[in-house]
């Protein structure tokens, strides 16, 4: 079955640095999104992205986050200016659509990327 | 805004027992969709059994079945025959079914335990 890969799976930054998390959604999928979960605390959505620009993001993405979809295939988060509160784990979603056969509303999740911010 | 509550942090269940995971939430929409996703070691989270609010039956998979009570705001999940594959964390999650990004909010999650 086809699955969305997230590279890396750790990756430690210093405050300030800048970071871009990648992904790469099921090849036939339109909507893509990135969630994260700061350790022991709720998975929370961050921003969708569809027909190469933003559909919808949430408060917390503000002006140091922003997206990507350079190639057609890789989909990434990049964090301008790290902050200590940034440490979490990020994880990429991609869904089919209505012109999917089979399931157009599921979210198909990565394994997330751990980011610390030391 | 709608929120989601998983009031169980944590839950143990014997291999081939029953057990059920409690999930509420809270929104002013009528027409909406609720989840259930699985998160094992690996992290990789899974779509265990989705539920729309306008059906009156519940969801079932398999040995995954949910009890959805739309008055109480309550979605739980039940879990028969329980086996140690099971053990991960368990994700309750809403959706609008309005036009939109179809984003998710999720709770806390419960973490499951699967005793040999």
């Amino acid at each position: 079955e086809p699955e969305v890969t997230q590279t890396p799976s750790h990756q430690v930054t210093q405050m300030g640095q800048e970071v871009i998390l990648r992904c790469v959604p099921i090849s036939n999928h339109l909507y893509f999104y990135w969630y994260r979960q700061i350790l022991g605390q709720k998975v929370e959505f961050l921003v969708s992205f569809y027909n190469n620009e933003i559909s919808e993001k949430s408060e917390i993405f503000d002006d140091q986050f922003s997206v990507e979809r350079p190639d057609g295939s890789n989909f990434t988060l990049k964090i301008r200016s790290t902050k200590l509160e940034d440490s979490a784990m990020y994880f990429c979603a991609s869904r089919g659509g209505r012109g999917a056969v089979v399931r157009h509303y599921e979210q198909y999740f990565g394994p997330g990327t751990r980011l610390t911010v030391t | 805004a709608q929120t989601v509550t998983q009031s169980q942090p944590e839950m143990s269940v014997q291999e081939a027992e029953t057990v059920t995971l409690s999930c509420t939430y809270d929104t002013s929409e009528s027409d909406y969709y609720l989840f259930w996703y699985k998160q094992p070691p690996s992290r990789q989270m899974i779509l265990v059994i989705r539920q729309e609010a306008y059906k009156q039956q519940n969801a079932t998979e398999n040995r995954f079945s949910v009890n959805f009570q739309k008055a109480a705001k309550s979605f739980s999940l039940k879990i028969s025959d329980s086996q140690l594959g099971d053990a991960a964390m368990y994700f309750c999650a809403y959706r609008s079914a309005g036009a939109g990004s179809y984003q998710l909010t999720f709770g806390k999650g419960t973490k499951l335990s699967v005793i040999p």
